[in-house]
C-alpha cells in the first residue's frame, strides 16, 4: 500500500543552523502539506503546496520556513536559521485532490533544536 | 476562529473496556469532523469522519456522532484492545473554506491485557 515517507526520523540541530526536512508523497497525489507539533500541544497546519507553489501557509510560515518540491517525488522543508522553539514534530501529508478529502500523513520527523 | 478540544491524557483501560474519548469544537457554519489515529513510529491515518448533524462515522469498532447542538464528536468503542493503544486526534474541516484541517491535541490511549 503506497504511504508517505519522511527523513530524518529524528534531526538533531543547533541553534541558527538551517535544516532540511523531507518527504516523499503518495506519487499520484497532487497536494501536499507540512503541519507541526510541539510537544503536549495541538498540530498546526504550516503550509499547504500545489502546482509548484504554495497555496496557503499559517501565521507560523514565516519567511525563516520554505517549500521545494525539487525534483517528481521529493518534498521539502527547510528551516533557515532555526530557533529553541521550532522544536517539534514535524508531519507532512498529501492527498490527490483538495477538499473533505482523507489527507494522508507521514511518520513524521522529531526536530531538536540545541 | 475554528478549534477543537480533546480530553487530556493517557487514557488508560484494560482490554475489553469500554472507550469514550470527548472531543468539542467551536467552529463558525458546518464542519465536516474526524478522528485520525496515529500507531507508534507511523503517520496519521483517517479513522473516521462525519460530515453533517447526527451523522454517524465507524471504522474498526469506533464510532462517533456529529452533535450539533452540543458541538461534539466524541469518539466510543465497545470494547478495546491491546491493539487499539495509539494516539487519537479529533479534527474539524469548515466547508466552503481552505478544507485545511483543524486538529485538537491529541489522546494518547494505552490498553493494557
Amino acid at each position: 500500500e503506497p504511504e508517505v515517507t519522511q527523513t530524518p526520523s529524528h534531526q538533531v540541530t543547533q541553534m541558527g543552523q538551517e535544516v532540511i526536512l523531507r518527504c516523499v508523497p503518495i506519487s499520484n497525489h497532487l497536494y501536499f502539506y507540512w503541519y507541526r507539533q510541539i510537544l503536549g500541544q495541538k498540530v498546526e497546519f504550516l503550509v499547504s503546496f500545489y502546482n509548484n507553489e504554495i497555496s496557503e501557509k499559517s501565521e507560523i510560515f514565516d519567511d525563516q520556513f520554505s517549500v521545494e518540491r525539487p525534483d517528481g517525488s521529493n518534498f521539502t522543508l527547510k528551516i533557515r536559521s532555526t530557533k529553541l522553539e521550532d522544536s517539534a514534530m514535524y508531519f507532512c501529508a498529501s492527498t490527490w485532490v483538495t477538499g473533505d478529502n482523507e489527507q494522508f500523513f507521514g511518520p513524521g520527523t522529531r526536530l531538536t533544536v540545541l | 476562529g475554528d478549534s477543537v478540544t480533546q480530553m487530556e491524557g493517557p487514557v488508560t483501560l484494560s482490554e475489553e473496556a469500554f472507550l469514550t474519548i470527548n472531543c468539542t469544537y467551536t467552529a463558525t457554519g458546518y464542519p465536516s469532523l474526524f478522528w485520525y489515529v496515529q500507531y507508534p513510529g507511523e503517520g496519521l491515518q483517517l479513522l473516521l469522519k462525519a460530515t453533517k448533524a447526527d451523522d454517524k462515522g465507524s471504522n474498526k469498532g469506533f464510532e462517533a456522532t456529529y452533535r450539533k447542538e452540543t458541538t461534539s464528536f466524541h469518539l466510543e468503542k465497545g470494547s478495546v484492545q491491546v491493539s487499539d493503544s495509539a494516539v487519537y486526534f479529533c479534527a474539524l474541516s469548515a466547508t466552503g473554506g481552505s478544507y485545511i484541517p483543524t486538529f485538537g491535541r491529541g489522546t494518547s490511549l494505552i490498553v493494557h491485557p
